[in-house]
């Protein structure tokens, strides 16, 4: 059972243009991260979101955490060939344990 | 963010053999370091949790036997495949669990394991 639904699973864009990930579940998360991976290397930590409304920015993309702790947005402006890469959310689990999306591959075109 | 070493980054061992994968964690102490499995172009899939000085806790569906967890040190977790095949071929991953709270997990590079 995947408890937590990641959108679009994958996605293709001009340079330049915006876009926007979403990650919704029906259970509550202590936090909840977002990461990025390229092929062939680990993810890495992007962010992580802890209080319900939370907005948080890092340059060009942007995160919020739902009221509820329940779902939660990555939005990027301008995107770039740098942005490329695979996308996941993870939600966390008060055992430490962390619920994974499905990932969303991100092709950004030149 | 905190450092996470894997080792080896790729392996190519032949069917039947046991491999060893290490995982360790280099600016912090992980007394609960998980362990992935990645397919092409997937989300990462939960093998295990490693606790420091205790057995592993494993997944549905994963055969303790066939994948051998240690977590000896509060810096060192092994991995270990034993008499691999080539549906064990996959990307392995290992993670951290930081301190602080909020349940941040820091992964390691990845083993790219070949079974032939």
């Amino acid at each position: 059972t995947q408890l937590l639904e990641q959108s679009p699973q994958f996605l293709s864009i001009q340079e330049g243009e915006n876009l926007t990930v979403y990650c919704n579940s029906s259970s509550v998360f202590s936090s909840l991260q977002w990461y990025r991976q390229e092929p062939g290397e680990g993810p890495v930590l992007l962010v992580t979101v802890v209080t319900g409304g939370e907005v948080k920015k890092l340059k060009r993309l942007t995160f919020q955490f739902g009221d509820a702790r329940k779902d939660s947005s990555l939005h990027i402006t301008a995107a770039q060939p740098g942005d490329t890469g695979l996308y996941l959310c993870a939600g966390a689990r008060n055992t430490g344990k962390l619920i994974f999306g499905q990932g969303t591959t991100l092709q950004v075109k030149p | 963010g905190a450092v996470v070493s894997q080792h080896p980054s790729r392996v190519i061992c032949k069917s039947g053999t046991s491999v060893k994968i290490e995982c360790r964690s280099l600016d912090f102490q992980a007394t609960t370091m998980f362990w992935y499995r990645q397919f092409p172009k997937k989300s990462l899939m939960l093998m295990a949790t490693s606790n420091e000085g205790s057995k592993a806790t494993y997944e549905q569906g994963v055969e303790k036997d066939k994948f051998l967890i240690n977590h000896a040190s509060l810096t060192l977790s092994t991995l270990t495949v034993t008499s691999a095949h080539p549906e064990d071929s996959s990307f392995y991953i290992c993670s951290g669990l930081a301190g602080g709270g909020y349940n941040e997990q820091f992964f390691g590079p990845g083993t790219r394991l070949t079974v032939l």
